[in-house]
């Protein structure tokens, strides 16, 4: 059973517009969470974090928000770029710290920019 | 700063046979985690330690995995006998403090 869920394994946006990736969990005990962007043949790369006593994170193009009553997050991505085409991974963790005991990770959302 | 570094990138093997996939943490990370990336199930831990002691092991799929953690600087991901389904890319990530999970390239297992 996947307690991270990213129900759109794809999403085509155009150049300039804005990208929403969206994530879901049913882990009540999840208490921070963390988006992951892929390249291929490469290792996933740390985007942008949130704390379960947030609702935003702001980073440069990069929003993340925490509905934490809905257990759903979404990544926004303010303009997008041709370069943000790539795979992106939501994941959680119980460890408020950020992840002592282990990231769960979601199936991922691949992203294409359309120029 | 290398970077996490996996070796072998690729590995190519017969069913059965013995496959050990290595992996170099970043140096002063006192966490080391292994992945598992498949299309069905995605990204799977497997084992992580911390300080080079093995601290959840519940995600090994099965007793033909092991990993060990002989110092800090190294860690090993064994699977004897290899099979077909085990075919997947294995990621290693290590990581100190805060969320800093730094990744791997990985190493793209096909067991044929």
């Amino acid at each position: 059973d996947q307690q991270v869920k990213q129900n759109s394994p794809s999403l085509s946006v155009q150049e300039g517009r804005i990208s929403i990736l969206n994530c879901d969990y049913t882990n009540s005990m999840f208490d921070y969470f963390l988006w992951y962007k892929k390249y291929p043949a490469e290792g996933p790369t740390f985007l942008i974090s949130i704390s379960s006593i947030k609702d935003k994170n702001e980073d440069g193009r990069f929003t993340v928000f925490l509905n934490k009553s809905a257990k759903h997050l979404s990544l926004h991505i303010v303009p997008s770029q041709p370069g943000d085409s790539a795979v992106y991974f939501c994941a959680a963790s119980a460890d408020p710290g950020g992840g002592a005991d282990g990231l769960t990770f979601g199936k991922g959302t691949h992203l294409i920019i359309q120029p | 700063d290398a970077g996490v570094i996996q070796s072998p990138r690729h590995e190519v093997t017969e069913m059965g046979q013995e496959v050990t996939l290595r992996c170099k943490p970043i140096s002063g990370h006192d966490y080391l985690f292994w992945y598992r990336q498949t299309m069905m199930r995605g990204l799977e831990l497997l084992i992580y330690f911390n300080n080079n002691v093995p601290i959840d092991d519940s995600g090994m799929p099965e007793d033909r995995f092991s990993a060990k953690m002989p110092n800090a600087s190294f860690s090993t991901l064994k699977i004897q006998p290899s099979e077909p389904r085990d075919s997947a890319v294995y990621f290693c990530a290590s990581r100190t403090g805060g969320y800093g999970y730094t990744f791997g390239s990985g190493t793209r297992l096909t067991v044929v």
